[in-house]
């Protein structure tokens, strides 16, 4: 099946530093790939959606200045934290999604990576 | 703007009893998925339906699409302690390619 990776896993900051976060599909090529931020005991959020080559496109109310995102592959989007503060620590979640042959496609999840910002 | 809602919020059930969650969208959807998240771990796909009144049976999890595309449910016969995680629903408007949109989820518990 499709496996999409996350690294790092676990990140501890000190505030004002930024933090780069990538994602890697493995074995297949990601038509798009979405960043999504989750809170505690809350659902994921959508914050941006990536495709390979273009200018991120962002959520209402995600600051696109502080969420840098780069898409340099068909198999590799990074997430950069710039200026991270405590309210930024979270569980950070990359998808990538693929053609899969049918009418519909398929969003596959990273690990995830938890982000905490002292 | 477009929701999808979830409900209940949480669920504590004993061993062996059924549960199901809802799903309700503001508007049609291309298609729904379910996702599942045990605590600490990030969410995995279960399923996809994509054909209004579809309902597709994994061993004991049973998912609906409703006949309007607006609406879903997951059903579990006989829950185990396995089971325990939030259950997402997500989907895409149909608009083209969008991005999934969660519900706020499901959380179960399970009592041995």
């Amino acid at each position: 099946g499709a496996v999409v990776s996350q690294h790092p896993s676990w990140v501890i900051c000190k505030s004002g530093t930024s933090v780069k976060i990538e994602c890697r599909s493995l074995d297949f090529q990601a038509t798009t790939m979405f960043w999504y931020r989750q809170f505690p005991k809350q659902s994921l959020m959508l914050m941006a959606t990536s495709n390979e080559g273009s200018k991120a496109t962002y959520e209402q109310g995600v600051e696109k200045d502080k969420f840098l995102i780069n898409h340099a592959s068909l198999t590799l989007s990074t997430l950069t934290v710039t200026s991270a503060h405590p309210e930024d620590s979270s569980f950070y979640i990359c998808s990538a999604r693929y053609k899969d042959g049918t009418v519909q496609e398929t969003q596959y999840f990273g690990p995830g990576t938890r982000l905490l910002v002292l | 703007g477009q929701q999808v809602m979830q409900i209940p919020q949480y669920q504590h059930v004993q061993e062996g009893e059924d549960f199901t969650t809802y799903c309700n969208s503001s508007t049609t959807l291309s298609n729904i998925q379910w996702y599942k998240q045990r605590p600490g771990g990030h969410p995995v796909f279960l399923i996809q339906l994509v054909k209004s009144g579809e309902v597709k049976k994994q061993k004991r999890l049973t998912f609906q699409f409703g006949e309007a595309k607006k609406n879903s449910s997951l059903h579990i016969t006989a829950t185990q302690t396995t089971d325990v995680g939030t259950y997402f629903c997500a989907g895409p408007w149909v608009r083209g390619n969008t991005p999934l949109v969660f519900g706020k989820g499901t959380r179960l518990s399970v009592i041995a």
